[in-house]
């Protein structure tokens, strides 16, 4: 199987600030297509994930251009501008290269 | 409006069975292929398996070969996973999650939770 390994666990950002998650693949993600299949999920509290970024920096649907994603191979990141309150929740990196599809463990974001 | 509306939380006895369902609305339910997956408490998620409706067709992660079996009706627009022989392992709360386009999960349901215990 794929590993999916995300760091930090978590981290405490100051509203308005900047926030960073890396999720590295134990595999290569691309595709012989040429694409590259990793994506990235927040579920807030009590709620259900939800898809923020897919084939690494393509936005989601109705989310906020804060988030952007990049990367390529093994290595990826998420990038969160501006914090707001509704960032809050755990942020997970998604492999769908190959079954089974594999997450991170997820990447805590709090609010300092 | 995509939806997925799951059925309601589960308290079963271990060695029984449990079958839940996630009723598609808003969209045509055979164009998709539904995906299962696990929250174990305090945990992170696991993949469990798909169905693409339109054929039958499933494929599973082998950690739930046996323990889960997936199904659909498209009379119904409705996506089932049934788990069998229920442990304390099994207690978490489990999504079905729409598959997008090019490989990406775009809409989950409300989520299932699922506990066991005599």
């Amino acid at each position: 199987d794929i590993m999916m390994t995300q760091s930090p666990l978590s981290v405490a950002v100051t509203p308005g600030e900047s926030a960073s998650i890396s999720c590295r693949s134990s595999k290569s993600l691309l595709h012989s297509n040429g694409i590259t299949y990793l994506s990235w999920y927040l579920q807030r509290p009590e709620k259900s994930p939800q898809l923020l970024i897919y084939q690494i920096s393509n936005l989601a649907s109705g989310v906020s251009d804060r988030f952007s994603g990049s990367g390529s191979g093994t290595d990826f990141t998420l990038k969160i501008s501006k914090v707001e309150t509704e960032d809050v929740g755990i942020y997970y990196c998604v492999q769908f290269l190959e079954v089974p599809y594999t997450f991170g463990a997820g990447t805590k974001l709090e609010l300092k | 409006e995509v939806k997925l509306q799951q059925s309601g939380d589960e308290l079963v006895r271990p060695g029984a069975s449990v079958k839940m369902s996630c009723k598609a609305s808003g969209y045509t339910f055979t164009d998709y292929a539904m995906h299962w997956v696990k929250q174990s408490p305090g945990q992170g998620l696991e993949w469990i398996g798909t169905i693409i409706p339109l054929i039958d067709t499933t494929s599973y992660n082998q950690k739930f070969k046996g323990k889960a079996t997936l199904t659909a009706d498209k009379s119904s627009n409705t996506a089932y996973m049934e788990l069998s022989r229920l442990t304390s392992e099994d207690s978490a709360v489990y999504y079905c999650a729409r598959e997008g386009s090019e490989y990406y999960f775009d809409y989950w349901g409300q989520g299932v939770m699922v506990t066991v215990s005599s």
